[in-house]
């Protein structure tokens, strides 16, 4: 009930594509959705989160599509760019997770973005 | 920069001994979290304190132990460490209590030999 199972767990895309990376959980309790990007050496850092009361979020070239019924959601990078390589969390929270900031985070895509 | 500072950045160690990773939250923040992220298990919730109180338990094992100071500071201290310990250990702060950003520093390394 705590897990975020998140696929696929590499992800190989051209430059100038689109990354797909999607997440499902199952635990209704959960109630704030954010996505996390890392690069090697560096700490995980807030990309773009959502709440379950919307079904898409768009910052840029980083949107969210939420499905409450089915418990998912996933993250879509339009234009997708070198610098874009890194690994991406998603992560749940809330009355899920006992009402704390405590997240549960996905096993993580490693995404490359050829040149 | 996250603002938020850990200490010390790499730690090499042999099994049995105990070990003491610091983190300073961003200036405000009154949550501190700590991670541990490791190949296999991924990123894993450990403790959560909040304003010097314990928050919220995850998979923290009885030989680790964390504690907030009145400064806001923490410290998570890791005993009887076995090789399995080895991992990215990574305090995050928030400014409250529940969901909001969480921003992470760039981790403390532990190898334990």
């Amino acid at each position: 009930q705590q897990q975020v199972k998140q696929s696929p767990q590499s992800l190989i895309v051209q430059k100038g594509g689109i990354s797909i990376i999607n997440c499902a959980y199952e635990n209704t309790a959960f109630d704030y959705f954010p996505w996390y990007q890392q690069f090697p050496g560096k700490g995980p850092a807030l990309l773009i989160a959502i709440r379950p009361d919307v079904s898409e979020k768009k910052e840029g070239r980083f949107t969210i599509s939420f499905n409450k019924s089915a418990k998912q959601f996933s993250l879509h990078i339009m234009d997708s760019q070198p610098g874009d390589s890194a690994t991406y969390f998603c992560a749940a929270s809330g009355r899920g997770s006992g009402n704390t900031g405590k997240l549960i985070f996905g096993q993580g895509t490693t995404l490359q973005v050829k040149p | 920069d996250s603002g938020v500072t850990q200490t010390p950045k790499h730690l090499i160690t042999a099994t049995g001994q105990r070990v003491t990773l610091r983190c300073s939250p961003r200036s405000g923040d009154l949550s501190v979290y700590w991670y541990q992220q490791s190949l296999d298990q991924g990123l894993q919730f450990l403790i959560q304190y909040y304003n010097g109180e314990e928050r919220a338990k995850g998979n923290i094992l009885e030989r680790f132990s964390a504690q907030q100071f009145p400064d806001l500071h923490s410290e998570l201290n890791l005993s009887s460490l076995e090789l399995g310990d080895s991992a990215l250990y990574f305090c995050a702060s928030s400014p409250g209590n529940l969901q909001e950003t969480q921003y992470f520093g760039p981790g403390t390394r532990l190898l334990v030999l």
